[in-house]
């Protein structure tokens, strides 16, 4: 049974940018060929925004929204996918969720989630 | 790109059945998946699809489409189902992005 888990920073200054690693367990996101690896977060008190996905051959795709400041990676032997956001301000504070994305666009697990503040 | 809309809140009685809608251009292309979130919780998947549950997942909890609305409905509501509730898709455009509802509070009377 997969199971994804974020880790990262928990506080990051304004201008500077978050760095975030979703760990894969369970299985491998090479052999899950079928599925793309994405983020999402969601700033308190409301809902949920994409961020962005990457399919294991490297091929990814961007909220348009963030488009400049974001780049999703993947290491796929090392089991993980990584989201860079550049330039970040408080806007940007909000909790970040990984997760595994059937083509057809259903995400499934997700993991725990990590809350990124964004303060001096 | 494509939005999904949904209702900010919706109230049931125990027991008694209520619909969650969730309406974008792109539901005429693509089926909605649906999310239960509790607070403090990830979200989890209970609907995708054109009307399938997760294992886990009560039968309670279906899903169907008409035209550019999805909805996902509620059979018998329970107090745990309180929560809130997310759709999404994938982007009308083609392009493998993806959207999601702003969400919808259900409170459980």
């Amino acid at each position: 049974q997969v199971q994804l888990q974020e880790s990262g920073p928990g506080l990051v200054k304004p201008s500077e940018t978050l760095s975030l690693t979703c760990t894969v367990s369970g299985g491998s996101i090479s052999s899950s060929s079928n599925y793309y690896w994405d983020w999402i977060r969601q700033p308190p008190g409301k809902g949920l925004e994409w961020i962005g996905s990457i399919f294991y051959t490297g091929s990814t795709y961007y909220n348009p929204s963030l488009k400049s400041r974001v780049t999703i990676s993947v290491d796929t032997s090392k089991r993980h996918f990584s989201l860079k956001l550049t330039s970040v301000t408080a806007a940007d504070t909000a909790v970040y969720y990984c997760a595994r994305v059937e083509p057809s666009g259903w995400f499934d697990p997700w993991g725990q989630g990590t809350l990124v503040t964004v303060s001096s | 790109s494509s939005e999904l809309t949904q209702d900010p809140a919706v109230s049931v009685a125990l027991g008694q059945t209520v619909r969650i809608t969730c309406q974008g251009d792109s539901l005429r292309s693509y089926y909605a998946n649906w999310y239960q979130q509790k607070p403090g919780q990830a979200p989890v998947l209970v609907i995708y699809g054109k009307d399938t549950r997760p294992s886990g997942i009560p039968d309670r909890f279906s899903g169907s489409r008409s035209g550019n609305t999805a909805s996902l409905t509620i059979t018998g509501a329970r107090a745990e189902d309180e929560a809130d509730y997310y759709c999404n898709s994938r982007d009308s455009s083609g392009n493998f992005h993806v959207v999601f509802g702003g969400g919808t509070k259900l409170t459980v009377l």
